[in-house]
């Protein structure tokens, strides 16, 4: 079965730092998502994209994240000056047509 | 998109069937109702999805009435592996995002 692999599994930073959450999309998928979950909280919506550009976006999602596909396989999340609050697992999803979704494993970004 | 309740937790035993409600008094005409399973420090996974009346697959079961204000999962002859946490979300298939409340935390004991 087609897989999301996100990379690296684990990440731990320090605060003020850049991150960048990587991801590969299923091949033949269009849609790209990012969420987070905040540990013992709800899976939060960030950005969606499509064609290359960003369809939606939440207002968690702020000037210091953005994303990329640089190269037309990996989809990737960075985060520009991490913050504490930060902290979270970064699910990555793609589809094909919009429904359903595959999700990733995510990546656990602990910021100290 | 369509506000969904749920319980919060369920608790079973191995080998039971459980059927987890959800409640979706103002669903739209376009929704479908979409059910995912998320275990720990993983990422959500996509179990089914139905309009109306009944849908199964090799997991589970989902049942929605002709007034569509609420569905029910069906899990068969649960075990220990399907501890994990349900959630009921009504998807417009226009939207490109799935908006995910608290869910159901279902624990099954031995």
């Amino acid at each position: 079965e087609p897989e999301v692999t996100q990379t690296p599994s684990h990440q731990v930073t320090q605060m003020g730092q850049e991150v960048i959450l990587r991801c590969v999309p299923i091949s033949n998928h269009l849609y790209f998502y990012w969420y987070r979950q905040i540990l013992g909280q709800k899976v939060e919506f960030l950005v969606s994209f499509y064609n290359n550009e960003i369809s939606e976006k939440s207002e968690i999602f702020d000037d210091q994240f953005s994303v990329e596909r640089p190269d037309g396989s990996n989809f990737t999340l960075k985060i520009r000056s991490t913050k504490l609050e930060d902290s979270a697992m970064y699910f990555c999803a793609s589809s094909e047509a919009q429904q359903p979704y595959t999700f990733g494993s995510g990546t656990r970004l602990t910021v100290v | 998109l369509a506000k969904t309740t749920q319980p919060i937790s369920m608790d079973s035993y191995e080998g039971q069937e459980v059927n987890i409600t959800c409640s979706h008094n103002n669903i739209a005409t376009n929704d479908y109702i979409t059910w995912y399973q998320q275990f720990p420090s993983q990422g959500p996974r996509f179990i089914i999805q139905g309009y109306k009346t009944k849908v199964t697959n090799e997991v589970a079961s989902l049942f929605i009435p002709a007034d569509r204000k609420s569905s029910t999962l069906s899990l068969p002859r649960v075990s220990l592996s399907d501890t994990a946490v349900y959630y009921c979300l009504g998807v417009d298939t226009g939207f490109q995002k799935l908006v995910f409340g608290t869910g159901t935390r279902l624990l099954v004991s031995p």
